[in-house]
């Protein structure tokens, strides 16, 4: 199994473009998640699915917007991008709302200029 | 809402020499709280889960327990490979509305110097 896979590892935008950060995994979880983490601040909740076709808004949700079409597969867009949006995200996955312990990616680093 | 503060922000401790890291917590009804382990430029990575208190679990030279209110993290005699940074997390009952969410707190960096 590869776990959960993220890409890019990096990137870098300009204010106001628009972009999609990757999320999979193989591992048939129910539940997928995406956070940001920023210095001093810990890992914030972004948006949540319990299943495919089906998500929520989690504690900072403004600017950005998911999809869950398949059990595999839970993309984040960034609709046009902000300095403030400058941080790594994580996308995390667990067999089901139910459990906390997720498996997390390797994150991806965004840099908005 | 869930809160959870870490502390300390950082510690530095010489190899052999055991703490304890604290996880301080605020939820309407705890459905578990976890404990993860972030290496630099890397996902955090799950150790243990507690669900009521008095519980505790191990693991090697960690050890995680839970009361009312707070969260332990022992670290018994550490080595360099310990160094890491340490999250706690809380999620919350279903009748909180906060049990599809984790909430995690800012955590405590380790470094074990040898």
């Amino acid at each position: 199994n590869a776990g959960v896979t993220q890409t890019p590892k990096f990137q870098v935008l300009k204010t106001g473009q628009s972009m999609t950060l990757q999320c999979a995994q193989d591992m048939n979880h129910e539940y997928m998640s995406w956070y940001r983490q920023d210095p001093g601040m810990g890992l914030r909740l972004i948006h949540y699915s319990v299943g495919a076709g089906i998500t929520d808004q989690g504690e900072v949700p403004n600017g950005y917007n998911v999809s869950r079409s398949t059990t595999e597969d839970f993309p984040l867009r960034l609709l046009s991008a902000a300095p403030s949006q400058t941080s790594v995200y994580f996308c995390a996955s667990s067999y089901s709302w139910r459990e906390g312990s997720q498996y997390f990616g390797p994150g991806t680093r965004l840099t908005v200029t | 809402e869930d809160q959870v503060t870490q502390s300390p922000e950082a510690l530095r401790l010489q190899e052999g020499e055991s703490s304890s890291l604290n996880c301080s917590y605020t939820v309407s009804g705890l459905r578990g709280l976890f404990w993860y382990r972030q290496d630099p430029g890397k996902g955090p990575e799950f150790l243990f889960t507690l669900y009521s208190a008095g519980e505790e679990k191990e693991k090697e030279r960690l050890k995680a327990t839970l009361t009312k209110k707070e969260s332990f993290l022992h670290i018994t005699a550490p080595k360099p490979e310990d160094s890491a940074t340490y999250l706690c997390a809380v999620q919350g009952s279903i009748s909180s509305g906060s049990a599809r969410q984790l909430t995690f707190g800012s955590g405590t960096q380790l470094t074990v110097l040898p």
